[in-house]
């Protein structure tokens, strides 16, 4: 069965604290993982990651992809309260046509 | 730029009752797709759409039908709504199979 982990479930950190999200799969034909944020209402698109090893880059945020040891981090520096959000991931599977499996999620709270 | 709207964003039904919700999109988006989010789950996949007149089961698509009469539109629909339905409702649409990044801001459905 397809599954995504992230951890840490919840994390509640101070303005201009850098973190680190994690997320590790296990999934039939993985095609790519997708990086998403969460306020209140539609999850945003964050990034995409296919090949390993390669950064992918916006601001503050930035993702990376391990496909031997099946996980990816999403890295957010400097925070601000506005990045308080949940933030979820999900690896799409080519088994069976569209299949996008998501982990949990995991809710950040900036302090300021 | 509308994006994908999804219609009601709140409603509360009695347990039996049948109702139908509506996703509209207007960006030529050959793939549509319905998930449900509940606390500690993440989102899963109920059905999806790889184009007009296509629909196909996704991850938890037992007591829900959808159609895809039109390009635009993707209707999820509850022939006999249980409790155990009660959840935020997103649709979200791409054009490709791999990059889902447009969300409808959820409906948020109680079933009594």
């Amino acid at each position: 069965e397809d599954k995504v982990v992230q951890s840490p479930l919840s994390l509640v950190v101070h303005e201009g604290d850098t973190v680190t999200l994690n997320c590790s799969y296990e999934v039939t034909n993985f095609r790519s993982l997708l990086w998403y944020k969460q306020e209140k209402k539609a999850p945003t698109f964050l990034f995409m990651l296919t090949s390993s090893g390669i950064e992918k880059k916006s601001g503050r945020l930035s993702s990376i992809l391990d496909k031997k040891e099946l996980f990816s981090i999403l890295n957010i520096t400097a925070t601000q309260t506005g990045d308080s959000a949940v933030y979820l991931c999900a690896v799409h599977s080519g088994v069976g046509g569209n299949k996008l499996v998501f982990g949990a999620g995991t809710i950040l709270r900036v302090k300021s | 730029n509308a994006g994908v709207t999804q219609t009601p964003k709140f409603r509360v039904l009695k347990t039996g009752q049948s109702m139908t919700l509506l996703c509209a999109q207007d960006m030529n988006h050959e793939y549509m797709y319905w998930y449900r989010q509940d606390p500690g789950m993440g989102l899963r996949l109920i059905h999806y759409s790889v184009g007009e007149g296509t629909t196909a089961k996704g991850e938890v698509p037992d007591g829900y039908n959808v159609s895809r009469l039109k390009k635009q539109n993707f209707l999820l629909g509850l022939e006999s709504a249980a409790p155990s339905q009660t959840s935020v409702y997103f649709c979200a649409s791409s054009q490709t199979r791999d990059r889902v990044e447009h969300f409808g801001d959820g409906t948020r459905l109680s079933i009594l």
